[in-house]
């Protein structure tokens, strides 16, 4: 079935720095993936949705200053947390959804833990 | 290790007719559960939520789910279902400790 990767799986920062994670489709063509933030105990909240050439589109509420989404080709997306502080330690996800939406379109990659120190 | 087990991966239903979808988890104890709709080009929108209490759980659009311990089962159901329920419905699980975990999702089709 089709996979969707994310990398790193964890990653522990300094405030102020940045971290980007990456999220690909390993055998299919996305053309849309979405990124979701998910907080303990909570449902998942989603960030942005992203499309192969264009500008992200942001959810209500999230800084695209501070989440920059990048979806430079079909099947990688890249989200980029400026500066980040304690606050942005979070698990992201992100989804991509097979270019064929007459299949089971929708794949979930596995999450990164993000800890900002 | 946790996990979530959506049997259907395509169900069919007539416009007005009642539904069920199953889920089924893998988890040691009594974990969060959720439901998730998703229409074509969308993001997740969630349609309920099961942490304690009450197991017979009331969503949004007409939906519940009943938690079943015993069968580790958390099926969501909604008794007269509209062309517009067609989409896309995944469960997760969240052991409060790891990311989400989905089930691969169900494709519920509604005709006329």
């Amino acid at each position: 079935g089709a996979v969707v990767s994310q990398h790193p799986s964890r990653v522990i920062c300094k405030s102020g720095t940045s971290v980007k994670i990456e999220c690909r489709s390993l055998d299919f063509q996305a053309t849309t993936m979405f990124w979701y933030r998910q907080f303990p105990k909570q449902s998942l909240m989603l960030m942005a949705t992203s499309n192969e050439g264009s500008k992200a589109t942001y959810e209500q509420g999230v800084e695209k200053d501070k989440f920059l989404i990048n979806h430079a080709s079909l099947t990688l997306s890249t989200l980029t947390v400026t500066s980040a502080h304690p606050e942005d330690s979070s698990f992201y996800i992100c989804s991509a959804d097979h270019y064929l939406r007459s299949t089971d379109t929708q794949y979930f990659g596995p999450g990164t833990r993000l800890t900002v120190l | 290790a946790q996990s979530v087990t959506q049997p259907d991966i395509h169900i069919t239903v007539s416009e007005g007719a009642s539904l069920e979808l199953r889920c089924n988890y893998s988890y040691g104890a009594t974990p969060y559960l959720f439901w998730y709709v998703q229409s074509p080009g969308q993001g997740l929108q969630l349609l309920l939520k099961y942490f304690s209490g009450d197991t017979l759980v009331q969503g949004i659009k007409g939906f519940e789910a009943e938690f079943k311990r015993s069968q580790s089962s958390f099926n969501l159901r909604k008794p007269s279902v509209h062309w517009s329920d067609a989409a896309e419905y995944f469960c997760a699980l969240d052991s409060g400790n790891t990311p989400l975990v989905f089930g691969k999702g169900t494709r519920l089709s509604v005709i006329a």
